[in-house]
């Protein structure tokens, strides 16, 4: 069974531009969530979709969005970039809500470096 | 506020030498603990999931147990493809979803 893919897996990006990250979940999988990673902040999540609706919010700002599409596929989009949104973008899917179903599984990731 | 506090940062470890990581945790309501491994470069790799206190989960030279404050992840005779950070994380019962509160890391490197 294939994994957690992400795409791209590094991007390059100039303060002000807006950037869009895609993750497919595993087969059969309808919860998607989104995390940052960094040096100084550890992992911190940004939000979470279930069957095309977002279901949790993290503490950021508005510049950072999201959606999931019908097939759970899902997309962030980071507009107005800030060199510290310089992070790694991770993606994970997991079967559902429920507490059987709640194991998160991680894509490998973008690296998304702002210049 | 959920919160997860991870020690130490970083543990150095001869090969077969064993040792334990500590995860701390502060949760309104415990749903699960999960231990995650990541490489460097790469997205966590789930390792365990443990539900409530007294249980214990093993793989390998792995061994994660729970407690109401904390949990360990117990090495014995690691060896260096172990090298790894450890992530520890937390569901809370009162979150809709699968949200996950991470902790800082274990950083763990193991030599030959």
């Amino acid at each position: 069974k294939a994994g957690v893919t992400q795409t791209p897996r590094y991007l390059i990006k100039t303060r002000g531009q807006q950037v869009t990250l895609s993750c497919s979940p595993i087969s059969g999988h309808r919860s998607v969530s989104w995390y940052q990673q960094t040096p100084g902040q550890g992992l911190q999540f940004l939000f979470e979709y279930f069957s095309e609706t977002q279901r949790n919010k993290g503490n950021f700002p508005g510049r950072f969005s999201g959606r999931q599409f019908s097939n759970s596929r899902s997309e962030m989009n980071v507009s107005t970039l800030e060199l510290g949104d310089s992070a790694l973008y991770l993606c994970a899917s997991s079967l559902g809500p429920g507490l059987a179903e709640g194991v998160q599984y991680f894509g490998p990731g973008t690296r998304l470096t702002v210049l | 506020e959920d919160q997860v506090t991870q020690s130490p940062e970083a543990l150095r470890l001869q090969e077969g030498e064993s040792s334990s990581l500590n995860c701390s945790y502060t949760v309104s309501g415990l749903r699960g603990l999960f231990w995650y491994r990541q490489d460097p470069g790469k997205g966590p790799e789930f390792l365990f999931t443990l539900y409530s206190a007294g249980e214990e989960k093993e793989k390998e030279r792995l061994k994660a147990t729970l407690t109401k404050k904390e949990s360990f992840l117990h090495i014995t005779a690691p060896k260096p493809e172990d090298s790894a950070t450890y992530l520890c994380a937390v569901q809370a019962l009162n979150n809709a979803g699968n949200m996950l509160t991470f902790g800082g890391g274990t950083r763990l490197m193991v030599k030959p």
